[in-house]
């Protein structure tokens, strides 16, 4: 089954308590990105990447790093959470970026189930 | 960078009534527009998109437009039913490698029986 698989999906931590949220997809998907959901605030993009050792800042990357070392794996890490990183959040993969589809590939965003963080 | 403005935050239809719901975005350069549908507690997942080069598309009850010199789109679903209930974002997106792919703040349709 093609999915996107997030671990873990809920998480209580403190602060400064380095953490990794893994990300994995079995859709030999190029593109994949990390957002965080804020209730009001929609989904706001916090790196993306363009294929394997190739990773960008998106809206929101203060506090976070990411890493490409396979096609499959994009995994978020909060070095020193703090409050204020508490939220929802989603990994998400498509075959191209988003503005790039071609006629075979509509761009397409497949997100995970969502990773619930709370730091104290 | 792009800014994506939704509206309304929240609407309200009765079932088998319509529902409109609003986008506008800065850059001129965005030339793809999805929307997305996230049931409550689930992930957000394609309904409908949009290219530059159209001015309208539908599917089945669901159907987007695009007024590019304006620069706004909308979503339109008609003859609403209660599983239409859910929070709906727009995004837009340029071609610019992964860049300015940014989504609106959201609207929570609630379809009442």
């Amino acid at each position: 089954e093609a999915q996107v698989t997030q671990n873990p999906r809920y998480l209580i931590t403190v602060t400064g308590k380095k953490l990794t949220v893994t990300c994995s997809q079995n859709m030999n998907h190029e593109y994949m990105s990390w957002y965080r959901q804020d209730p009001g605030l929609g989904l706001r993009q916090i790196y993306y990447s363009m294929n394997v050792e190739v990773t960008d800042k998106g809206d929101v990357p203060e506090g976070y790093k990411v890493s490409r070392k396979e096609k499959r794996n994009f995994p978020l890490i909060l070095e020193s959470p703090s409050p204020n990183q508490t939220s929802l959040y989603f990994c998400a993969s498509s075959l191209s970026p988003p503005g790039l589809a071609t006629f075979l590939d509509s761009g397409e965003l497949f997100f995970g189930e969502g990773s619930r963080l709370t730091v104290l | 960078g792009e800014n994506v403005e939704q509206h309304p935050s929240t609407l309200s239809v009765q079932e088998g009534d319509s529902a409109v719901i609003k986008c506008t975005y800065s850059d001129s350069a965005s030339n793809y527009f999805p929307w997305y549908k996230q049931e409550l507690g689930k992930r957000p997942q394609l309904i409908i998109d949009i290219r530059s080069n159209v001015g309208e598309k539908k599917d089945q009850r669901i159907a987007v437009t695009l007024n590019k010199t304006a620069k706004h789109f909308s979503l339109h679903i008609t003859e609403t039913q209660p599983e239409d209930s859910a929070v709906y974002f727009c995004a837009a997106s340029t071609d610019n490698y992964g860049q300015n792919f940014v989504f609106g703040p959201g609207t929570r349709l609630s379809v009442l029986p």
